[in-house]
């Protein structure tokens, strides 16, 4: 099935730092999520965007839905070890709630 | 969000043979959906798992290889049938209610060999 672009693929960033993470479509998306998945767990959901153009944030996470309805980024403030895990973005067409994810960005955090 | 726990958390079977995972939220949702994490790679769908009748099932998924039941709103299973190595993956259960967000269970972990 059709899976979303996400880059970049992996990073390794020192505690302190932003990242910066995005995903990119071929197809329009109704709704954008982003999901953090640490290793033995299922994905947790971070972000909603629910509007083309909407920015919202949850803590030191700040995602957007682009206004083309294809893209969306994630941005992490000031990066902490406990941000480790892999993060995915998923689009929902909105029909059946049926969700396609991104390839996932793995993000490993140094002291 | 709705609780949601899977049974088994992990599995060593052996190929041939058949597994059937559990899928139990808190309270009543309207979705329920069943996907495949492949090691090291993303989440993709296998059906959706529809109250009282029969799954609705992805493009290269087939009810004979993963046959899927959800008598009642809060519980739903999903069997890998016939295994074979290549079944090694994380199974995951997810749901969501009208208006919400989906929202994901820890995952079953299987290792077939």
């Amino acid at each position: 099935g059709q899976q979303l672009n996400q880059s970049p693929q992996s990073m390794f960033i020192q505690e302190g730092e932003d990242v910066s993470m995005n995903c990119t479509s071929s197809s329009i998306f109704n709704t954008w999520l982003w999901y953090k998945q640490e290793p033995g767990e299922g994905p947790v959901l971070l972000i909603a965007l629910y509007k083309a153009g909407e920015l919202t944030s949850n803590g030191r996470l700040t995602a957007q839905f682009g206004i083309t309805r294809k893209d969306s980024f994630l941005n992490i403030s000031a990066s902490i070890p406990s941000d480790v895990g892999i993060y995915f973005c998923a689009g929902d067409t909105g029909t059946a709630s049926k969700l396609t994810f991104g390839t996932g960005t793995r993000l490993q955090v140094t002291l | 969000s709705a609780v949601i726990s899977q049974k088994p958390s992990r599995d060593i079977c052996q190929r041939g043979t058949s597994l059937t995972i559990q899928c139990q939220v808190d309270s009543q949702v309207t979705m329920m959906f069943w996907y495949r994490q492949q090691p090291g790679q993303s989440l993709t769908l296998i059906a959706t798992a529809n109250q009282g009748s029969e799954a609705t099932y992805e493009s290269g998924f087939v009810i004979d290889k993963f046959p899927i039941s959800r008598p009642n709103l809060t519980f739903s299973t999903l069997t890998v049938s016939n295994m074979s190595p290549e079944d090694s993956s994380i199974y995951l259960c997810s749901v969501n209610r009208v208006g919400e967000t989906q929202y994901f269970g820890p995952g079953t972990r299987l290792l077939v060999l």
